[in-house]
């Protein structure tokens, strides 16, 4: 069983400029999540998706933040415009209950420059 | 709130000695506690949890945890640590209602030869 996939697994952009990261969760898990790990701090909570609704996005920074699961499969975090502050580790997971085991992806090292 | 408290950023050790990593916790509502690894270029890895009962909890590769109420506390235990369990490994807690997970800081383990 293939696990949560992350793409890509590092990207170098300009401020200003816009990246979208994209989480494939486990396949029939209804739960998705977004997490961030900016250099130095804690992991951070971003949203959560059951199915293709948001659940909770309270921990989204701000509206240049954009995440979106088409569907109920995968899911798409785009950022834009990308500000330094953006760069970290930006973590996708999946369960298939809603306090169940969590299944994280590789993350997605994002560097703006 | 909840808040998780990894008080050792980093910790050394020699190989086959014994290892505790500390994990304090603050929270108002009754929650499940985690320990998650992250080998280098990998995805955070469940090590084990409390969701209750016995408060010694056994996870994989020889880890165990306990938990202590009284002492807010879920330290982290190997009687022998072995060079592969160079890491970081995160604290987490979630609410018992709650769908996110609050984590700590991160404790990075380095086993020297």
């Amino acid at each position: 069983e293939a696990g949560v996939t992350q793409f890509p697994s590092h990207s170098v952009i300009e401020k200003g400029q816009t990246v979208t990261l994209r989480c494939d969760p486990i396949s029939g898990h209804d739960n998705l999540y977004w997490y961030r790990r900016v250099m130095g701090k804690e992991i951070k909570f971003l949203l959560h998706f059951v199915k293709e609704s948001k659940q909770d996005e309270s921990g989204m920074p701000n509206n240049r933040f954009l995440a979106e699961r088409t569907g109920g499969t995968y899911s798409t975090l785009k950022v834009q415009p990308a500000e330094l502050e953006d760069s970290g580790v930006y973590f996708c997971a999946s369960s298939q209950e809603l306090q169940g085991e969590l299944f994280f992806g590789e993350g997605s090292r994002l560097t703006v420059l | 709130a909840q808040s998780v408290t990894q008080l050792d950023s980093q910790v050394p050790v020699f190989e086959e000695a014994p290892v505790e990593l500390r994990c304090n916790y603050s929270s108002s509502v009754s929650v499940y506690l985690f320990w998650y690894v992250q080998y280098p270029n990998q995805g955070l890895q469940l090590l084990l949890k409390y969701l209750s009962g016995s408060t010694l909890v056994k996870g994989i590769n020889g880890f165990e945890a306990e938990f202590n109420k009284s002492q807010t506390s879920f330290h982290l235990r190997k009687p022998s640590v072995h060079i592969s369990d160079t890491a970081e490994y995160f604290c987490a807690i979630l609410g018992n209602a709650g769908n996110m997970l609050t984590f700590g800081g991160g404790t990075r383990l380095m086993v020297k030869p």
